[in-house]
């Protein structure tokens, strides 16, 4: 079936840090992918999503590339804020059928002044 | 602009004890899903309704039963609780169910079971 693998967290880095948090994933055809976005204490955000090969989604400073070679979509931002601390779900939906997000299992990352 | 709303936000139950959580979305989306998150685990998908009238098991359904009462209300029950059920449990909705269509979740209910 469908999963999403992410790295394991926490990612702990210090403000203006570059971030890289790993997603892959295995999927039949070319599923839409999402990375969304938990604050403490609150439900899923969409941060951004790619439908296709080569599509890079962007939003508040963070961007994933759709990479169908590697069967990635890593999120990366190139200053982090205390404020991005939070934890993060890459996620993706299959082509055909009626289909539902399956997520990975989350990176908290935690970004300290 | 309320979304997705779920009650309630918090709830106790003992071993046993049925309750049933409430969801209703505003944004006359078609399709609705009821998760758990666990530490660890991410989150899994339990129920979801492609379309009103229609429902379907998740990855984890054992426990649990849905209604959907109407195209804005999709509601969880747990009929006999068991502490394996301590959890949180987000309600989501979305356009439909083709591709890219994200999903919007609400705040949350966190269930323990004692």
């Amino acid at each position: 079936g469908d999963s999403v693998t992410q790295m394991e967290g926490p990612v702990t880095l210090s403000e203006e840090a570059f971030l890289t948090i790993n997603c892959t994933y295995t999927a039949t055809g070319y599923p839409s992918l999402f990375w969304y976005v938990q604050y403490p204490g609150e439900g899923l955000q969409l941060l951004l999503k790619a439908t296709k090969a080569d599509d890079k989604g962007s939003n508040k400073g963070f961007e994933a590339t759709y990479r169908k070679e590697t069967t990635s979509f890593h999120l990366e931002k190139g200053s982090v804020q205390v404020s991005d601390s939070a934890v993060y779900f890459c996620a993706l939906r299959p082509l055909s059928g009626y289909s539902t997000l399956t997520f990975g299992k989350g990176t908290m990352l935690l970004v300290s002044p | 602009n309320a979304g997705v709303t779920q009650t309630p936000k918090f709830q106790v139950l003992k071993t046993g004890q049925s309750m049933t959580l409430q969801c209703a979305q505003d944004m006359n989306h078609n399709s609705m899903y009821w998760y758990r998150q666990d530490p660890g685990m991410g989150l899994r998908l339990i129920y979801y309704s492609a379309s009103e009238g229609t429902t379907d098991k998740g990855e984890v359904p054992n426990g649990y039963n849905v209604s959907r009462l109407n195209k804005r209300e999709f509601s969880l029950r747990l009929e006999s609780a068991a502490p394996s059920q301590t959890s949180v449990y987000f309600c989501a909705s979305s356009v439909g169910t083709g591709p890219g269509t994200e999903a919007f979740f609400g705040q949350g209910t966190r269930l323990t079971v004692v």
